[in-house]
Formats: C-alpha cells, structure tokens, sequence
C-alpha cells in the first residue's frame, strides 16, 4: 500500500504563478518530510524538509506547509520559472527507526514562460 | 569531491543474465539504500543497510541481492529472477536520522 499519497500527478503553470503539491500520510511514526526534486536522467535532490513541531518552513520561493492533524502536507512554489521544471516528490520517514523514506508518486511539474 | 558515485550510468542486460549495479560514498554515511524507479510509480526500496555486514530487505526485494561489506560500498546484483528489471537504479546515502542523498543512477535495460 502506498504509504504517502501525492497528487497532482502533473501540474503545468504559467512562469510567476504559484505550484502547490500535496502529500498525505497515515502512519502517524512519521516524523520527518523532505521534498525532492528530480531533472530528468539524475538523482533526486533534497529540496527542502520539514519535521512536525513546526506547521511551515521557507527557504527562498520553497515553502513546506504541515498540518500534522489532518497529516498532509504541501509544498509551495512561489514565483515559479522555467528552470523550475521537474519531477517533486514528498516523502516521509521515522528519523529515529528504520530511517528509510517512503515516497510519493511524483508530480511532474511543467512551467510555461 | 564529496559524494555518492553510480556506475555504469547506462547497463544493458540479457535475458538470465546476472548483473551488479557499483554505488560508492565518501560521505562516511552509516546508512545506504536501493531504489527502483519506474514511470508514474514514484521510487520503491529494495534493499537498505545501517551498518556494515547488514542488510534488510525493502518492499521490493524479489530478485535482487546486496551485500555490505564496506561502509563505503553497497553494489546492487539483479538476478535473472527478476522478471522486469528494465528500470533506473538509485543508490542513497545518509548519517543514520539525517538527510539522504542521492546518486546519479543507473539505468537498466534488458535486452
């Protein structure tokens, strides 16, 4: 079973609007949620990650926004731009267990100029 | 250069064919991992390691073997009994409760 649900699978938006992608979880041991970006033909890079006792983290146009009742979470982008375009994927894992990351599907973002 | 290192970045198979996919860190991370990636399905784990001589299956073992015998090593083999092996191959690294990172993966082909 798919243990973090993402949605939209793709996503397309005009250069300067604003992308949002939503995940949510349901094994509550989750404690920690990092954000991926992934350009074609390479690795996955850390983009920005959050853990619960806080309910937003920025960083430049990146904004993580958690609600750990509803257990979903979302990644904002500001500003989006061309080189903006990727694939993102949330994820979460238990820092203190296993340590291993469950990921989501993946949202194809395309950003238009 | 910090990091961690996948080779081949291109590997063809054939049919019953044996092969081992190499993952390299320098980063002295306790923690590796294997990940399969396939279309629309995002990234699955095959196979993790927290310290060496030591390896836990993922959700996707069927298949494929690791070993660990260096901190710094975790090679990939996917066997012939693995029936679709046709994917991209990611190896990561991280301290144990800390960041991942990942390498530049390997892309597999059967042909």
């Amino acid at each position: 079973q798919q243990q973090v649900k993402q949605s939209p699978q793709s996503l397309i938006v005009q250069k300067g609007g604003i992308s949002i992608i939503n995940c949510a979880y349901e094994n509550t041991a989750f404690d920690y949620f990092p954000w991926y970006q992934q350009f074609p033909g390479k690795g996955p890079a850390l983009l920005i990650a959050i853990r619960p006792d806080v309910s937003e983290k920025k960083e430049g146009r990146f904004t993580i926004s958690f609600n750990k009742s509803a257990k979903q979470f979302s990644l904002h982008i500001m500003d989006s731009q061309p080189g903006d375009s990727a694939t993102y994927f949330c994820a979460a894992s238990r820092i203190r267990g296993a340590n291993n990351l469950f990921f989501g599907t993946g949202t194809r973002l395309t950003v238009i100029p | 250069d910090g990091g961690i290192t996948q080779s081949p970045k291109y590997l063809f198979r054939k049919e019953g064919q044996n092969v081992t996919l190499s993952c390299e860190q320098n980063l002295n991370h306790d923690a590796m991992y294997w990940y399969r990636q396939d279309p629309g399905q995002g990234l699955r784990l095959i196979y993790y390691s927290q310290i060496v001589n030591d390896f836990q299956k993922g959700d996707i073992a069927e298949g494929y073997s690791v070993s660990r015998e260096k901190k710094e090593s975790f090679p990939l083999t996917v066997t012939s009994a693995q029936k679709n092996p046709t994917a991209f191959y990611l190896c990561a690294s991280s301290p144990l409760g800390g960041e991942a990172f990942f390498g530049q993966g390997t892309r597999l082909t059967v042909v």
